[in-house]
């Protein structure tokens, strides 16, 4: 079952903004857990973009934005270029299963 | 800044078990919290567990509780994650990965390891 449910592709032209949602529920997301989220190059780890919902790790650049209300999340990048077509994931923790960290089912980034 | 390196590629036979190693650098061994996340091809991430490299305390993801231990070695600044019965399902990229105290994101990977399970 789907715990974090994201879209499965969405795509831009560079320069365009897109955003990706990951919908949750009151045991995760709405439960007050922060949201992460990741970028994945087919054959790489995943990278840490955004971890508690908002906030960017050194080195990231500022066109990756998180927010967060409710039971949902969602990712923001504005300014599209082409190496940020990757795949996308979004990742918070849920305690019906007891703590465990859930990851969304992921959404593919194209560069049109 | 921590680095983790990972054991290699393996292949095993279903119902044999598979044991990866992640070796962590870079940083006091026993101040990180290392996690063991796996991801089939085409698959989202799964998380599988993880262990205090401190004081060696575990927590199992109930999808995997009784068919997978996480253990290290302080004086090799190493984590191990061994997994049993291992079934065609269980081909997969394993990955080791350090979450702070700070949040709960996975901010350093490993470079995975593959493990291939076939007759």
């Amino acid at each position: 079952q789907s715990v974090l449910t994201q879209p499965p592709s969405v795509s831009g032209a560079p320069g365009q903004r897109v955003t990706i949602s990951c919908t949750g529920s009151s045991s995760n997301i709405g439960a007050g857990f922060g949201v992460q989220w990741y970028q994945q190059v087919p054959g790489t780890a995943p990278k840490l973009l955004i971890y508690e919902n908002k906030s960017r790790p050194s080195g990231v650049p500022d066109r990756f934005s998180g927010s967060k209300s409710g039971t949902s999340a969602s990712l923001a990048i504005t300014g599209l270029q082409a190496e940020d077509e990757a795949e996308y994931f979004c990742q918070s923790i849920d305690i019906s299963l007891s703590g465990s960290y859930v990851f969304g089912t992921g959404t593919k980034v194209t560069v049109l | 800044q921590v680095q983790l390196v990972q054991s290699g590629a393996e292949v095993k036979k279903p119902g044999a078990s598979v044991k990866v190693s992640c070796k962590a650098s870079g940083d006091t061994f026993t101040n990180n919290a290392i996690h063991w996340v796996r991801q089939a091809p085409g698959q989202r991430p799964e998380w599988m567990g993880w262990i205090n490299a401190g004081n060696g305390k575990t927590k199992y993801s109930q999808r995997f509780q009784g068919r997978v231990t996480i253990m290290r070695d302080k004086s090799a600044t190493t984590a191990y994650m061994e997994l049993s019965s291992l079934g065609s399902e269980d081909t997969a990229m394993y990955y080791c990965a350090r979450v702070t105290t700070a949040h709960d994101g996975f901010d350093i990977w490993g470079q995975g390891t593959m493990v291939t399970v076939s007759s």
